[in-house]
């Protein structure tokens, strides 16, 4: 079972409206959680990243939150544009003394229409 | 940009093919991973190279065989490939002992096998 999952697996947004994404996790011990964006045809771009005594963290209209004691984590998209059309994977990065192998979600899928 | 480039970035083969991905960076880091992107799932990791010494190999078919020649630069070469093996191929490098375990991604390989 995927040690990450994420939520929804893809959703439609009309143009300037808000949504929020979900990220549920069973990594442990966990450094840090990262929200990355991935447009078609590219390669994840790091969007936040937040430590586990974080919980909170802004990047212009994105804002990730955590809650290491539920092992939860969100992204909301605040007045969405079309650029923000994009898959939005979460990861986990375990300690460094560990294996560093990073746990990765399956993506939620953004579509911003017009 | 990320500092990180592949090519090529499409690429379709037949089964008998024997084709190279390569992947260069240009940040100074002295950790590379080969991952599979297939369409819903999770990034599979594939292979890890710690200063040039493979440290990994996530069990990976013999059909898929990396390369690393310098700290700058990683291939993987493809022979005698099967249809499911086509997905996004995806580089990234790491900087190791960095604090936040940050791995940067090149644009991918799309690969389909005929």
């Amino acid at each position: 079972k995927n040690q990450v999952e994420q939520s929804p697996q893809s959703l439609i947004i009309l143009e300037g409206k808000n949504c929020t994404l979900q990220c549920n996790y069973t990594v442990s011990p966990f450094s840090n959680l990262r929200w990355y964006k991935q447009d078609t045809g590219r390669g994840p771009v790091s969007l936040t990243i937040m430590t586990f005594s974080e919980n909170t963290k802004s990047n212009g209209r994105y804002t990730a939150t955590l809650d290491a004691d539920t092992k939860q984590s969100s992204l909301h998209i605040t007045a969405s544009q079309l650029s923000d059309s994009a898959s939005y994977i979460c990861v986990v990065s375990p300690p460094l003394w560990t294996d560093y192998k990073l746990s990765f979600g399956a993506g939620t899928t953004v579509t911003v229409r017009a | 940009e990320t500092g990180v480039t592949q090519t090529p970035r499409h690429l379709v083969m037949g089964m008998t093919n024997k084709k190279s991905l390569k992947c260069e960076q240009h940040l100074g880091h002295n950790a590379m991973y080969w991952y599979k992107q297939s369409a819903k799932k999770p990034l599979e990791l594939m292979f890890v190279y710690n200063f040039k010494e493979q440290t990994e190999n996530n069990s990976v078919p013999s059909r898929f065989s990396p390369e690393c020649p310098n700290s700058s630069h990683l291939f993987l070469h493809l022979h005698t490939l099967q249809p499911e093996d086509s997905a996004l191929y995806l580089c990234a490098t790491r900087l190791l002992w960095s604090s936040y375990n940050e791995q940067f991604f090149g644009p991918g390989t799309r690969l389909t096998v005929l």
